[in-house]
């Protein structure tokens, strides 16, 4: 069925750096685009940044612009999540999600997320 | 970055009541680019409205999307138990994206 399952989540210290990872199956891969949408204990929804279907573009949250990339991995259909310079402010459960072709449209499917806390 | 606004913050209503909530945006969302999603504890968010009055696949008919420009509304005609939860809006006609602070619905 289609799914997304997210992976790599933990607790690290700030100025550090984690990796997280979206791994698709059940659909074909490379006609979506992938966005990574945080939410942070008792608080909303933040979009974070997406990589175009193609692998060209990629756009970014201006909180996180300059210590996160996004990048995907076509042979083994994942999407990933470098994180650097990690804040307290960057503690939150982090979500996988597609969005057909467009990188600025709805996002239809949605993983289970995966958490990441910052503290010392 | 288009800031949008949700009324109210919690709405407190009983099985079978009808559930209005609204959005608005700081400025006009382009080509009614407006989706709607439902998150309950513990779980990933929900897409149920697109294209601010398209219902996702396997949406139920008592959830209904409406309005253009800045103004939009999310309606649930008749509450059922499963659909005490909090609902966000999100824009995606402009970058960056953006989402509402959400609703709660909750039992009364």
């Amino acid at each position: 069925q289609v799914q997304l399952v997210e992976s790599g989540g933990g607790v690290v210290q700030p100025g550090r750096s984690l990796r997280l990872s979206c791994t698709a199956s059940g659909f074909t891969f490379s006609d979506y685009a992938f966005h990574w949408v945080r939410q942070a204990p008792g608080k909303g929804l933040e979009w974070v940044a997406v990589i175009s279907y193609h692998g060209r573009n990629d756009y970014y949250a201006d909180s996180v612009k300059g210590r996160f990339t996004i990048s995907r991995d076509i042979s083994n259909n994942t999407v990933s999540l470098q994180m650097t310079s990690l804040r307290a402010d960057d503690t939150a459960v982090y979500y996988c999600a597609r969005t057909f072709r467009l990188s600025h449209y709805y996002m239809d499917v949605w993983g289970k997320g995966t958490t990441v806390t910052v503290s010392s | 970055e288009i800031v949008l606004t949700q009324s109210p913050g919690t709405l407190s209503l009983s099985p079978g009541e009808r559930a209005t909530l609204s959005c608005r945006a700081s400025q006009s969302v382009s080509t009614s680019s407006l989706a709607w999603y439902q998150q309950k504890p513990g779980q990933a968010p929900r897409l149920l409205i697109y294209v601010a009055s398209i219902r996702a696949t396997g949406i139920p008919d008592r959830f209904s999307g409406s309005g253009s420009g800045t103004d939009f509304t999310l309606t649930i005609s008749r509450l059922e138990p499963e659909d005490f939860a909090v609902y966000y809006c999100q824009q995606y006609g402009s970058s960056p994206i953006t989402f509402g602070p959400g609703t709660k619905v909750d039992i009364k």
